[in-house]
């Protein structure tokens, strides 16, 4: 079984909300990854999270805000956003700690987000 | 610095046509991974495989196959009597050292593949 749930599948929100995305995987996975994908462009790694810690961030604005409350959950919360953070985001899962070449990234559906 | 191109942009085949995807990375790494995934319309990325650059042999898996060549750094895709199903964006993408031994996907920019019935 390689499935990663993403909810909601499609968010609409203004930029003074705040919102949250959700991801879950039941591989024991023990590396979970936040992915932006604009139209037409392959996806861009935002950050990492290895053992539940945060391994990595691609320097991305403080809006967005990752939280990995244990090894099957990864939230990213959102505040503040602008129209052109509307994209897809994904998640990824993969089994080891991201620290090794032969990881496999399984990835989930993705939200939509559209910021107006 | 390690870059991965796909330079066909989009393709368009009729159903049951052969179609070939082109993939060409550059690494220095000695040891390093390729992957193919698929994204159709809904948006999941789809794995679809992974080699690493000690295994040149060509692997096969139903209408799917995949041609490594170490000599000139590609990796390239075929699909056999491709299918309405088939249409998506491809991606080829490479395991990257990224730095305190971490590893991430350096993806090329993909390849819209149509297949039109």
């Amino acid at each position: 079984d390689t499935e990663v749930t993403q909810t909601p599948k499609h968010l609409v929100m203004g930029m003074t909300n705040k919102k949250s995305l959700k991801c879950e995987q039941h591989m024991g996975h023990r590396a979970m990854y936040w992915y932006k994908q604009k139209a037409k462009k392959p996806p861009e790694l935002m950050f990492v999270y290895s053992y539940e810690k945060l391994s990595i961030n691609e320097s991305v604005p403080s809006r967005f805000s990752p939280e990995c409350p244990n090894s099957s959950l990864l939230n990213l919360h959102l505040h503040a956003l602008q129209p052109e953070d509307s994209a897809l985001y994904l998640c990824a899962s993969s089994r080891t700690s991201g620290r090794a070449k032969t990881d496999t990234q399984y990835f989930g559906p993705g939200t939509r987000l559209t910021v107006l | 610095a390690q870059k991965v191109t796909q330079a066909q942009t989009e393709i368009s085949v009729v159903e049951k046509e052969d179609v070939t995807l082109d993939c060409v990375y550059e690494t220095r790494d000695t040891t390093y991974y390729l992957f193919w995934y698929k994204q159709p319309p809904s948006g999941e990325l789809v794995f679809l495989i992974r080699r690493n650059s000690f295994d040149e042999q060509n692997e096969i898996s139903g209408r799917y196959s995949w041609n490594f060549q170490k000599s000139t750094s590609s990796f390239n895709f075929t699909i056999t009597a491709s299918q309405v199903v088939d249409s998506a964006v491809y991606f080829c993408a490479l395991s990257e050292d990224s730095g305190a031994g971490s590893y991430q996907l350096t993806f090329g920019k993909g390849t819209k593949l149509s297949v039109i019935p």
